[in-house]
């Protein structure tokens, strides 16, 4: 039971480019999330799913976009990357109210 | 709308003592309230969460916290603390619909030995 992962762990993109973080999670959830966090602001959610094929815009979703296709996976799209989209990027599911996040994903636009 | 406060950013304390880690939080009704920990480069792990009933809730590695409504908060404890609690610790509340949390900013825990 690997609970949600996350792919990659690290990647570094120029300003412009686009990229797909990807999110899987084991343990048949309904409810997935994503959130970027920053030094000083906590984690913020960016966009989230309550079911496979629905997404839905969180506090930050400008320059983001989302899909859930399949129960399991939660794809997290830059169409074009900006300096500001420097973060590390959290995946979670949830059950009961209770979150399980992913080991996250450390992003720099240069 | 619901939002959550870490007073302290920033706390030290030494090996074997004890801790308390403040968490104030705005929300109108009963509050569904969590504390998660983050080691350094990992993800978040639930450490407790309080949905109703007694206001006194035990989590992993000997975490408690206390559920005070007048006061709006949700105190983080731990009795003696261990190098291995050094981290950062993020107290969140139940924001609404789909399950979404609203977190704090964060406090983080250094461990004098």
């Amino acid at each position: 039971n690997a609970g949600v992962t996350q792919t990659p762990k690290f990647r570094v993109l120029k300003t412009g480019q686009s990229m797909t973080l990807l999110c899987a999670q084991d343990m048949n959830h309904e409810y997935m999330y994503w959130y970027r966090q920053d030094p000083g602001m906590g984690l913020r959610l960016i966009h989230y799913s309550v079911g496979e094929g629905t997404t839905a815009k969180g506090e930050v979703p400008d320059g983001y976009n989302v899909s859930r296709l399949k129960k399991q996976n939660f794809l997290l799209g830059l169409e074009s990357a900006a300096p500001s989209q420097t973060s590390v990027y959290f995946c979670a599911s949830s059950y009961g109210y209770a979150q399980y996040f992913g080991p996250g994903t450390r992003l720099t636009v240069t | 709308a619901q939002s959550v406060t870490q007073p302290d950013i920033h706390i030290t304390v030494s090996e074997g003592a004890s801790l308390e880690l403040r968490c104030n939080y705005s929300y109108g009704a009963t509050p569904y309230l969590f504390w998660y920990v983050q080691s350094p480069g990992q993800g978040l792990q639930l450490l407790l969460k309080y949905f109703s009933g007694d206001t006194l809730v035990q989590g992993i590695k000997g975490f408690e916290a206390e559920f005070k409504r007048s006061q709006s908060s949700f105190n983080l404890r731990k009795p003696s603390v261990h190098w291995s609690d050094a981290a950062e610790y993020f107290c969140a509340v139940g924001a609404g619909g789909a399950q979404k949390l609203v977190f704090g900013q964060g406090t983080r825990l250094t461990i004098n030995p």
